[in-house]
């Protein structure tokens, strides 16, 4: 069964501290991995996209990381803003011939003063 | 460049009624989907428009349907509103067809907030 899952749940921490973010799939044959950021209220942005050969993406202060053979992936957060308090979602697309394209539920991330 | 616009923002609808959202994609993006979202459920795929025809459909009953006209703004209808209707219902923008796990860039709407009471 094609799923992704995310750790933790939820997740405090203190302004400027740096934080990871996990993502377990089982999506097959993988063909991408994105995560988003969502604000409350808000539609998602997109922070990074990975395809199978990407091991490593920044964007800013995010860095994702996939390892394709475990089906792992996580984003870390450097030195946190209050800013970065937010959703954070992981979604993964396989190449089926077809669409298919299966969303964690995502890591809501609190950041504190 | 504008970003993806949906109407209207916020909905409030009585069960049995029917709802069209609308959402305008990003100028030249010829891709639209479409979204659930709610607590519970997480995001869900609802379907996909290319150039006037859905190429994608999710796990979603009949009284959802959508369409895409020729200047790539899309319209999606829930008939017959029942409770469990209420989400944030989300459009999202890509140049191409999302189709095969394309690795384009997708750009989503502020949403819709749709209330069934």
């Amino acid at each position: 069964k094609n799923q992704v899952e995310q750790s933790p749940q939820s997740l405090i921490i203190l302004e400027g501290k740096n934080c990871t973010l996990q993502c377990n799939y089982t999506v097959s044959p993988f063909s991408n991995l994105r995560w988003y950021k969502q604000d409350t209220g808000r539609g998602p942005v997109s922070l990074t996209i990975m395809t199978f050969s990407e091991n490593t993406k920044s964007n800013g202060r995010y860095t994702a990381t996939l390892d394709a053979d475990t089906k792992q992936s996580s984003l870390h957060i450097t030195a946190s803003q209050l800013s970065d308090s937010a959703s954070y979602i992981c979604v993964v697309s396989a190449n089926t011939g077809g669409f298919k394209t299966i969303f964690g539920a995502g890591t809501r991330l609190f950041v504190k003063a | 460049k504008a970003g993806v616009t949906q109407t209207p923002r916020y909905l409030i609808k009585t069960r049995g009624q029917q709802v069209t959202l609308s959402c305008s994609p990003i100028s030249g993006h010829r891709s639209v989907s479409w979204y659930q979202q709610t607590p519970g459920q997480g995001l869900q795929f609802l379907f996909e428009y290319f150039s006037e025809t859905q190429r994608n459909k999710g796990n979603f009953p009949g009284r959802f349907s959508g369409r895409q006209f020729s200047n790539s703004r899309s319209e999606m209808n829930v008939s017959t509103l029942e409770l469990g209707d209420s989400a944030l219902y989300l459009c999202a923008s890509t140049l191409q067809s999302s189709g095969y796990g394309s690795s384009y860039e997708q750009y989503f709407g502020p949403g819709t907030r749709l209330t069934v009471t």
